[in-house]
Order: structure tokens, then sequence, then C-alpha cells
């Protein structure tokens, strides 16, 4: 268990709907990055906050965007679904901004776009 | 650029040693992960070695790093049958003050008893 908790664990939209999907990161950090994997891939990077800021994105449009509270936890909406959408989104916490920030995974919130 | 391959599959016998190799593509890169992921579940972080190591131990763990060819290999000592899963390698660069994770696509360790 890494203390990353994701909601809600599977989700079921139609195309063109919007969703929210929240994180809570791990105690004492401060970081979180958002990722999707479609099935059979890798994660693909979409953003990152820290200190509520945006901190970097992916090649993701801007159609996908975030928020970090002021207690770290995290949203990740996606406007205008697309069937291609379809993916298990995870969040990862990790601690601050230097040279070693090992990212802690939540389980993940599956979305299915029909 | 970015980009980190892995082979798509590897099946061994249980108490075997299995080894799940990686190449990566950024040489700036600082960190470099090993994370495990269960069917329907999120990633679990195996280990992590620094780009100035070569080699790290860690129980039944074996990282070696070669960077001149930047090449990263997981070995697992005593397969086990819960050890089928899918293995990720991701390198960790730093740009502009944030750090994100390149993936690759997975090795599906299958073990067979």
């Amino acid at each position: 268990e890494t203390g990353v908790t994701q909601s809600p664990t599977h989700l079921i939209k139609t195309r063109g709907q919007q969703v929210t999907l929240r994180c809570s990161s791990q105690s004492g950090h401060n970081t979180v990055s958002w990722y999707q994997q479609a099935l059979g891939q890798g994660p693909q990077f979409i953003f990152q906050y820290y200190r509520e800021e945006e901190n970097g994105r992916g090649n993701f449009p801007p159609r996908f965007s975030g928020l970090q509270f002021p207690n770290y936890s995290s949203e990740l909406d996606v406007n205008a679904l697309e069937l291609d959408d379809s993916a298990l989104y995870l969040c990862a916490s990790s601690w601050g901004q230097g040279n070693q920030e090992t990212q802690y995974f939540g389980p993940g919130t599956r979305l299915l776009v029909l | 650029g970015e980009d980190v391959e892995q082979s798509l599959f590897l099946s061994v016998r249980e108490g075997d040693s299995s080894v799940i190799n990686c190449t990566y593509t950024d040489s700036s890169s600082t960190y470099l992960y090993w994370y495990k992921q269960e069917p329907g579940a999120g990633l679990q972080l195996l280990t992590y070695i620094f780009s100035n190591m070569d080699m790290k131990q860690d129980q039944r763990l074996t990282v070696l790093l070669n960077k001149k060819d930047k090449h990263l290999s997981l070995r697992i000592a005593d397969t086990q049958t819960g050890d089928s899963a899918i293995y990720f390698c991701a390198e960790s660069t730093l740009d502009m003050g944030r750090r994100a994770l390149t993936f690759g696509s997975g090795t599906r360790l299958q073990v067979q008893p």
C-alpha cells in the first residue's frame, strides 16, 4: 500500500461528456503527477502539480486539465470525452523538487468512454 | 528525445531466474525505475537505481545499469508464481523543474509452475 488513493475506481461515460477524477497523495507528499495508461501500453505523462501550480505537461490537449488543493490532493478533469480517452488513469505522489523524486502510484481509475 | 524500449514477453519456470531488459535513450536520466503491475492494479515500485551506479541488489532483485549502452536490466532470483505480472522500466528526467517518468511498454512475465 502506497497511501495514494484514487476515486472512483471505475467510471463509464459517453462521448462528449466531462469527467473528474480524484487523487489523495501520500502523507507528506506535495507533488502529484497524472498518467494515462491505454490498454497494453505503458503510462503516458499528462501533467504534474507542485504546490498547487501546474509544473509541466506532457503531450495532451487542453481539454485535459487539473487542480491541486492546499492539502495536496488533486483532480484531473477531462472535457469533451473521446473514445480514445478510455484508459486507466493513474496518479502518483512524490515529495518536493530535486534530484530524487520517487513517485508512488495509486490503484488508478479505469475510465470507459462509449 | 525520450524513448524506453522493452521486450514484450518472458516465460520462465518457477525457481529459475528471470532477466528483464530495457533500453533508454535520454542520457540525462538521473534515476531509472522498475515498477510491477498486476492485473487490474496500479503500479508498485520495485526498485530504482541512480545513474552513477552500476548495480543495486535488493533481496531477490538485482538491477544492472550499463550507462554507456543505455541498458538496464532487472534480475529476479528464484522466480515465484506470484512474480507473474507486467514489469515496467521507467526513466526519470528533470526538465524545467519538473520530473516526469517515461515508461516502456512493459514486459509480461509468466511464471510456470
